[in-house]
């Protein structure tokens, strides 16, 4: 299984609303990563998890709240978000065991719409 | 802070037409460096990528690119594109550090007409 998935596909909210966003991998990667994309834009980094421990926030708005419960499974939960945080939400994994392989495989994203 | 710069932002190329793209990385220790392709509607899929050795990296769908050190780039090649070519590519750099975190290029858009 060489695959990154991401549920839902799309998703429309009000500001008001609370939703989650979920990848999972089955490949065995202990870094996880959340990336935010706007079209023709490149994916921004939003968050890291190294071995489901939180490495990297990007200064992220605290709207935004990840969550990794375990090896396998990360959740972006969201709230009260604003129009401009309308974009496609990607996930991604890498390999940390090894020979060090800096790779991501990246999910097919979710295209989160905020009314 | 590492950087990268992609210097084609839109491409227009008629199929069989020969492709570079350029890309060019700030200089920050060990150097690992991916393309990545972007289908319409697609999730981002690794082109290829360099680590160390031979500095002429093959990868899939035809694609190649070359490390050159002295001028901190990394072109992205093929000989003959084909209408499924049409994409958008990322250049990016394995940021500093154990994170693995990725430095992105502003992306080029390719368009390949039949």
């Amino acid at each position: 299984d060489t695959e990154v998935t991401q549920t839902p596909k799309h998703l429309v909210m009000g500001m008001t609303n609370k939703k989650s966003l979920k990848c999972e991998q089955h490949m065995g990667h202990r870094a996880m990563y959340w990336y935010k994309q706007k079209a023709k834009k490149p994916p921004e980094l939003m968050f890291v998890y190294s071995y489901e421990k939180l490495s990297i926030n990007e200064s992220v708005p605290s709207r935004f709240s990840p969550e990794c419960p375990n090896s396998s499974l990360l959740n972006l939960h969201l709230h009260a978000l604003q129009p401009e945080d309308s974009a496609l939400y990607l996930c991604a994994s890498r390999l940390i065991a090894g020979v060090p392989s800096y790779e991501q495989y990246f999910g097919p994203g979710t295209r989160l719409t905020v009314t | 802070a590492q950087s990268v710069s992609q210097h084609n932002h839109h491409v227009i190329l008629s199929e069989a037409a020969s492709l570079e793209l350029g890309c060019n990385y700030s200089y920050g220790g060990t150097v690992n460096l991916f393309w990545y392709v972007q289908y319409p509607g697609q999730h981002l899929q690794l082109l290829l990528k360099y680590f160390s050795g031979d500095p002429l990296v093959k990868g899939i769908k035809g694609f190649e690119a070359e490390f050159i050190k002295s001028k901190f780039s990394f072109n992205l090649r093929k000989p003959s594109v084909q209408w499924s070519d049409t994409a958008e590519y990322f250049c990016a750099v394995k940021g500093s550090g154990n994170t693995g975190k990725l430095i992105f290029g502003q992306g080029t858009t390719l368009q390949v007409k039949p």
